[in-house]
Formats: C-alpha cells, structure tokens, sequence
C-alpha cells in the first residue's frame, strides 16, 4: 500500500500568489513525522519544513506552512507568495519505523510547480 | 544543520564497471542512509550504514551490487557494482538531524551509465 499519496503531477501558480502542494498519508504508527523537500533541477533534496504527529501547532517556515489535519491524515504544503525560484519538484515524505528499529524516509511521487511571471 | 558532501558529482560510466561514491558529513552521526533516485523517479532507500556494523539493505537492493563502507562516524561509500544502464540515477547521502526533526541530504552524484 501506497505510504505517501501526491495527487497533483504539476501544478502552475503565478508569481505572488499561494499555492498549495496536497500530500496524504496512510500509518498505523502514533509517533510519526512528516517532511516537505524541495528539488531545484541541480538534484539535490533541499529541506522545507517538519511536522511531527504529536505537534499541536502547525508547522511554519517563512513562506512556508504545513496545514496539518491529522484525522484526514493529510499534510498539504502552502507556499506564499510565490516566487520564480519556487519552480522546482516538491515532495512530501514520512518517516517510518523499519524492522530493524531504524527509520527511514519514504517518499511520495512529488509534484512539479511552476511559477510564471 | 549538517552540512554533507559527495564526491564525485557526476559521472558517466561504462557498463561492467564500478563506481565509488564518497560521502561526508561536517559532525559526527549515527546513522547515515544511501537513497536512489532513478530519472523521473522519487527516492528510495538503498540501505542504512551504522559506523561499525554491516549496513542494512532494502528489499531489492543487496550487498553484492552495492557494497556500502561505514568506517568512521563521519564517512561512508556506497559502490555501485558491475553497473548497467538501468543504475543509472541520483544518489544522494542523507543523515538525521540532531533533534530528528530534520533529514539533511547531500547534493547528490549524477550517475550515467552507458
């Protein structure tokens, strides 16, 4: 079964507004944490923003904020006032207890955003 | 933050070869993890080095094919074995933060494989 669930391929905002990247989830696991990355087209996994299961508060990073509804075990990613250099894949990942003890991070299939001008 | 470096960051390879891919973190961690990205693809765990024991494969992934060092807390290779088009991808290092409220991943190595 699929852990992490983006539904939206690509999305397109334009410059200076909001946008909102969907991210599901599916845990048995009380303790978990969930993560928003960004890759530029260089490669590499740049970290967003953090929400683990038991934080009351919704997670905020600058322009970044993490709508967190735990109960619909969703964890969307809202951008604010977007910029060109906002382009990038995105995605949402969970991190996960293996049976070793050790956790991992599994990732969902990403969502491409474009900022136009 | 921990701040990792991979050397090489590209390469393009011929098939049968191998390639070694270095990885190295600012401060001393526990665990570090090796991720595969293949082209259009999201990432996936390849195994999980703990400095002084033998790293831990995923399902679909095995010590033969991609060998995995871990002599130092912080420092590890991944050596990608007798390598076909098909491993073709990004590999990126990655470790945890010292809260657990962060994964910081390293720039990546850009494989190509002819």
């Amino acid at each position: 079964a699929q852990k992490i669930t983006q539904t939206q391929p690509g999305m397109f905002v334009q410059e200076k507004e909001a946008v909102t990247l969907d991210c599901t989830y599916d845990t048995s696991d009380q303790s978990y944490g969930l993560f928003w990355y960004k890759q530029p087209s260089s490669g590499e996994m740049i970290f967003l923003i953090y929400q683990g299961s038991y934080d009351e508060q919704n997670a905020t990073e600058g322009r970044y904020s993490l709508n967190f509804q735990k109960a619909r075990k969703s964890a969307n990613l809202v951008i604010s006032a977007s910029q060109l250099g906002d382009s990038a894949m995105y995605f949402c990942a969970m991190r996960e207890r293996m049976n070793t003890g050790f956790q991992k991070l599994v990732f969902g299939t990403g969502t491409r955003l474009l900022v136009s001008p | 933050s921990a701040v990792i470096s991979q050397k090489p960051s590209r390469d393009i390879c011929q098939r049968g070869t191998s390639l070694t891919i270095q990885c190295q973190v600012d401060s001393q961690v526990t665990m570090m993890f090796w991720y595969r990205q293949q082209p259009g693809q999201s990432l996936t765990l390849i195994a999980t080095a703990n400095q002084g024991s033998e790293a831990t494969y995923e399902s679909g992934f095995v010590i033969d094919k991609f060998p995995i060092s871990r002599p130092n807390l912080t420092f590890s290779t991944l050596t990608v074995s007798n390598m076909s088009p098909e491993d073709s991808s990004i590999y990126l290092c990655s470790v945890e933060g010292t809260t657990g409220a962060t994964q910081y991943f390293g720039p990546g190595t850009r494989l190509t494989v002819l």
